[in-house]
């Protein structure tokens, strides 16, 4: 069965540093990848995706994520932390078996400190 | 363009009451879903409809049910709510190829008493 793993629930960094935030999965098959952005009582955002081609994709607002097959990975940064980048980020895969289905991670809470 | 709307936005129940929330999507998507946000759990699917006229159980189907009315819209039922219902649920639409990932509605917030 597939699963999302996002290692540590709240990442805080400082304005204008580094954000990485971690997703690996688990499947046979490498499969579509994506990450969403949730800001406070807001539904979730469509940040960036893979599905095939190039591993490095490139978002909005100044995020990317590699997918890394060897390492089963999708990591999201982004050079330099903004304040308005405070939000929660969920990593999500969608098997590539046309069942639709997306299976989220348990999500990452991102604190700016200015 | 609205995107996917849900309402109501916010309820609070009493244990055993029943209601319908109700979703709406104007994208001309084939594929509907209902998934519910609980704290450190993330999302977690309830029923999805691929396509108008179907509808599947997802990961935790139990105490709801779903009918896709036609293409637009998309409702979850809750006949007898629970304190373990309490969460926000929120409602998804896609095009049948799930490449292009999911447009989000805002969000129900449901409390259960």
């Amino acid at each position: 069965a597939q699963s999302v793993t996002q290692l540590g629930s709240h990442v805080s960094v400082s304005e204008g540093a580094l954000v990485l935030l971690r997703c690996n999965y688990s499947s046979s098959v490498p499969p579509y990848l994506f990450w969403y952005v949730q800001y406070p009582n807001q539904g979730l955002q469509l940040l960036l995706k893979y599905t095939t081609g190039a591993t490095l994709v490139k978002g909005i607002n100044g995020f990317e994520a590699e997918f890394k097959k060897s390492e089963t990975s999708f990591h999201l940064t982004k050079p330099s932390a903004h304040m308005s980048d405070a939000a929660e980020y969920f990593c999500a895969v969608a098997p590539m078996d046309s069942s639709y289905k997306l299976i989220f991670g348990s999500g990452t809470r991102l604190l700016v400190r200015p | 363009n609205a995107g996917v709307t849900q309402t109501p936005k916010f309820q609070v129940l009493k244990t055993g009451q029943s209601m319908t929330l109700q979703c709406a999507q104007d994208m001309n998507h084939n594929s509907m879903y209902w998934y519910r946000q609980d704290p450190g759990m993330g999302l977690r699917l309830i029923y999805y409809s691929a396509s108008e006229g179907t509808t599947d159980k997802g990961e935790v189907p139990n105490g709801y049910n779903v009918s896709r009315l036609n293409k637009r819209e998309f409702s979850l039922r809750l006949e007898s709510a629970a304190p373990s219902q309490t969460s926000v649920y929120f409602c998804a639409s896609s095009w049948e190829a799930i490449n292009y990932g999911y447009t989000f509605g805002s969000g129900t917030r449901l409390t259960v008493v």
